[in-house]
């Protein structure tokens, strides 16, 4: 299994200001993954985030907007940038072994106004 | 098409009722199956995998037909704790998940 920490729970920001959210996790995995959740909606990827290499970001998703770093096995971050409050949602890491249990993070509530 | 597609619900149903959630999938290469669940304002958790055979776990029973892409969720003598959002997630590789859009079930008195 694994423990992750994810900070911040919430946040309440002005448009047109970034947020980082920071991911650690208790022991070293090769991929993180970092989500979306709207409101009342499931959750969509938004990239995968790999040691020493770029990020892979899916359809709809770019790296200027979403910034991810990856600096070594037990962390990631991801920024929303230059929010707009359509970015307003749940925000949420994950990890998982090889087609195995994915273990998320708490979230992270961004409300952008 | 979306690639997972589940039952939209929401379903409200009495405590000891049986209901059943379904769920398809587009991609014939997938690989591994799941049920999570997700309570409210808390991040999703894993319920059971889902097996070609059909597995159980108590009152929860998964099922996997690869042939039809198309796994559902049974859950016998509901209980008011059973009261939350339940995603279907396919896996393509290496974790890369895809998740259904949820249902949600409501367990009255």
């Amino acid at each position: 299994s694994a423990v992750i920490s994810q900070k911040p729970s919430r946040d309440i920001c002005q448009r047109g200001t970034s947020l980082t959210i920071q991911c650690q996790v208790d022991s070293q995995v090769t991929m993180m993954f970092w989500y979306r959740q709207q409101p009342g909606q499931s959750l969509t990827l938004i990239a995968t985030a790999n040691q020493g290499s770029e990020a892979t970001y899916e359809s709809g998703f770019v790296i200027d907007k979403f910034p991810i770093s990856r600096p070594n096995l037990t962390f990631s971050t991801l920024t929303v940038s230059n929010m707009s409050p359509e970015d307003s949602s749940i925000y949420l890491c994950s990890v998982g072994y090889g087609n195995t249990e994915a273990f998320f993070g708490q979230g992270t509530r961004l409300t952008v106004v | 098409r979306k690639e997972v597609e589940q039952d939209p619900g929401p379903f409200n149903v009495p405590e000891g009722a049986t209901v059943a959630f379904n769920c398809t999938y587009s991609n014939s290469a997938s690989q591994s199956f799941f049920w999570y669940r997700q309570d409210c304002r808390k991040e999703p958790k894993l319920l059971m995998s889902v097996y070609s055979s059909g597995n159980e776990d108590g009152r929860f029973t998964a099922q996997l037909n690869r042939a039809s892409q198309y796994i559902s969720l049974l859950i016998r003598d509901s209980k008011l704790s059973d009261s939350a959002t339940y995603l279907c997630v396919v896996e393509y590789n290496n974790n890369d998940m895809r998740f259904g859009a949820g249902t949600r079930l409501t367990v009255k008195p």
